[in-house]
């Protein structure tokens, strides 16, 4: 079955560590998209990348990277520098980011926990 | 700047109410409107909207767009225990970037 797969669930940093979420796809989808879900606050957009080795910063991207290497991948670093980075974490893509219309598909998340 | 905005922000309903939930949106190139529904993880589909005035419907859910007035409700009749979740409005802007402007999410929670 085609979709996107998130690892790991859950993970747990300790502070002043990078850590790596990964996100797969096999819907062929250009796009693809990271989100942070904070309660109360809906989700904000990290980053997004319309084509393999290509990405742009959305609105909260202080404190994280991303690479896009294979059309498939879009995994997303959490760096020392993001100073509140508990959050549950939404990967997405959709068929091109020119036709959205039919929205995203989304992973199923990652919940990160400092400790 | 782009903002969607959802009312109420939670509610708590029993079954068999009927419930309306609001998204109001200030963007500057609307391109569609989308209903999802986040029970744990994944937001899962409910609707995109395009056009003002043509109502959506899937079972007891539907959903309908004015974009003169920049709002969408959705009403959920007869609700069920399954219907507890987090239900996200985003907005589609225009132009190549496929980003979606979010709201804070509605949390309703169907009581027994």
């Amino acid at each position: 079955d085609g979709g996107i797969t998130q690892s790991p669930k859950y993970l747990f940093r300790k502070e002043g560590q990078n850590v790596t979420l990964s996100c797969e796809q096999n819907l062929n989808h250009d796009a693809m998209y990271w989100y942070r879900q904070d309660p109360g606050q809906g989700l904000r957009l990290i980053y997004y990348s319309q084509i393999v080795n290509d990405f742009q910063k959305g609105d909260i991207a202080e404190g994280y990277s991303v690479s896009r290497e294979k059309k498939e991948s879009f995994p997303l670093t959490v760096t020392s520098a993001q100073k509140n980075p508990t959050a549950f974490y939404l990967c997405a893509s959709s068929i091109s980011s020119t036709t959205p219309n039919y929205g995203y598909t989304f992973g199923s998340g990652t919940r990160l926990t400092v400790v | 700047e782009d903002k969607v905005v959802q009312s109420p922000l939670s509610l708590v309903v029993h079954e068999g109410d009927t419930v309306t939930l609001n998204c109001s949106y200030e963007v500057t190139n609307f391109r569609s409107l989308l209903w999802y529904k986040q029970e744990k993880k994944a937001p899962t589909f409910l609707f995109m909207l395009t056009s003002s005035g043509i109502e959506k419907k899937s079972g007891r859910l539907s959903s309908i767009l004015d974009k003169k007035e920049l709002f969408s409700i959705l009403n959920i009749t007869a609700t069920q225990t399954g219907d507890s979740a987090v239900y996200l409005c985003a907005v589609t802007l225009g132009g190549n970037t496929g980003k979606l402007i979010f709201g804070q999410g509605t949390t309703l929670q169907v009581k027994p």
